[in-house]
């Protein structure tokens, strides 16, 4: 079984500073995940992602860390905006492709103007 | 290109009653998986359909069911509810098995009170 945990409820950052968002995994089999973000009344968006083949993904302002040996990975969004305010959850990308993803509790990020 | 919908946006019921939510997935994708998100929680899986099959069902209890039908739309069924049940439940698609793409696109969720 995977669990998949982000053990900050809530992170506050100024606009314009980086903003640092964690996901830690507990089974090493599982080799792609995913971030998405949530704003209220809407589902969850897919944001970027990242393959065990690699430990870095870039994409814009947002990149994605893999650290397979601690089984930790990280979102960086730099610079930080008002609009990046949302709820962020990583998630698996499950036993077969797509569909049966396992999702942390998610992280609220808001960013301060 | 219409993104996924989901109906209704919002629905009360009493506890034992029966709910039967509804989904229609992006254009040309085949998959569909739903999952309920309770407050202050990720989206819990509940099931996938590829292609009218079932594809994975996650630890819901058997009042749970759903089904897909030929133009990939799907409904999730919960029979006798309980106030527990009282969640938002997102529908996703994706393009399904066999593909490169693992991202799911989420609709809007159907938010289902029990009382």
């Amino acid at each position: 079984d995977q669990q998949v945990k982000q053990n900050s409820p809530s992170l506050s950052v100024q606009e314009g500073r980086i903003s640092i968002l964690n996901c830690d995994y507990t089974n090493s089999m599982f080799d792609y995940f995913l971030w998405y973000k949530k704003y209220p009344a809407e589902g969850p968006t897919f944001l970027i992602s990242i393959s065990s083949i690699k430990d870095k993904n870039e994409d814009g302002r947002f990149t994605v860390f893999l650290n397979k040996s601690a089984k930790h990975l990280s979102l960086h969004i730099v610079p930080s905006q008002p609009g990046d305010s949302a709820v962020y959850f990583c998630a698996d990308k499950g036993n077969t492709n797509a569909g049966k993803s396992t999702f942390g509790d998610g992280t609220t990020l808001t960013v301060k103007p | 290109d219409a993104g996924v919908t989901q109906s209704p946006t919002h629905l009360i019921k009493t506890r034992g009653q029966h709910v039967t939510l509804r989904c229609s997935p992006i254009s040309g994708h085949k998959s569909v998986s739903w999952y309920q998100q309770v407050l202050g929680q990720g989206p819990q899986f509940i099931f996938q359909y590829y292609e009218k099959e079932e594809r994975g069902r996650g630890n819901f209890p058997d009042r749970f069911s759903a089904r897909q039908f030929p133009n990939y739309s799907s409904e999730l069924n919960v029979n006798a509810l309980l106030l527990g049940d009282s969640a938002l439940y997102l529908c996703a698609s994706s393009l399904g098995p066999g593909t490169d793409s693992y991202e799911q696109y989420f609709g809007p969720g159907t938010r289902l009170t029990v009382t």
